[in-house]
């Protein structure tokens, strides 16, 4: 069953601490995206890869930091520089980013919650 | 101009309605442009590719307008369970980068 997933599903962490979001895909995708949502309002991307080893800064990067050395895996680490980390996080695939073969899977997404 | 926009809504219909959202980008140059629907406190899910025909799904239709650089969804025989948010999504920014628009809300009523 090819699909996308995240973990955890809820996160609470600590001001000051660092915390990393897995995702992981089996759908065999080029690129893959990690996207915040916050109440109310729409997507908006934080980094985005388009192959292993590669990846490219979003809209709202800072505070922010990736790796992609497995195909498979995209994980997204909220480190103690982002100010507001408090939201939704959402991580995506697809098939790659050419035109007619970017339509987007998502992953049930993590909520991180800052105390 | 905001690269894509929508009405944020809600727009709040009975069953049965028929109800049709817009979605207008900026960029000319656009390829892709899809629509997403989105449950509350869940992840978007694809519900419709817009191609340059039209396209149509059920109760769900989708149409691309290049001219006026806008895409529409049109759903027929609203349905309860049709009640979501409805996210445009168009590959902008002179790459294929998704860019998402803040979503138009609808409530389907008994």
């Amino acid at each position: 069953d090819g699909g996308i997933t995240q973990s955890p599903k809820y996160l609470f962490r600590k001001e000051g601490q660092n915390v990393t979001l897995s995702c992981e895909q089996n759908l065999n995708h080029d690129a893959m995206y990690w996207y915040r949502q916050d109440p109310g309002q729409g997507l908006r991307l934080i980094y985005y890869s388009q192959i292993v080893n590669d990846f490219q800064k979003g809209d709202i990067a800072e505070g922010y930091s990736v790796s992609r050395e497995k195909k498979e895996s995209f994980p997204l680490t909220v480190t103690s520089a982002q100010k507001n980390p408090t939201a939704f996080y959402l991580c995506a695939s697809s098939i790659s980013l050419a035109g007619g073969h970017n339509e987007q899977f998502f992953g049930p997404g993590t909520r991180l919650t800052v105390l | 101009r905001k690269e894509v926009e929508q009405d944020p809504g809600p727009f709040n219909v009975p069953e049965g309605a028929t109800v049709a959202f817009n979605c207008t980008y900026s960029n000319s140059a656009s390829q892709s442009f899809f629509w997403y629907r989105q449950d509350c406190r869940k992840e978007p899910k694809l519900l419709m590719s817009v191609y340059s025909s039209g396209n149509e799904d059920g109760r769900f239709t989708a149409q691309l307008n290049r001219a006026s650089q806008y895409i529409s969804l049109l759903i027929r025989d609203s349905k309860l369970s049709d009640s979501a948010t409805y996210l445009c999504v168009v590959n902008g920014r002179g790459s294929y980068i998704p860019t998402f628009g803040r979503g138009t809300s609808l409530i389907v009523h008994p």
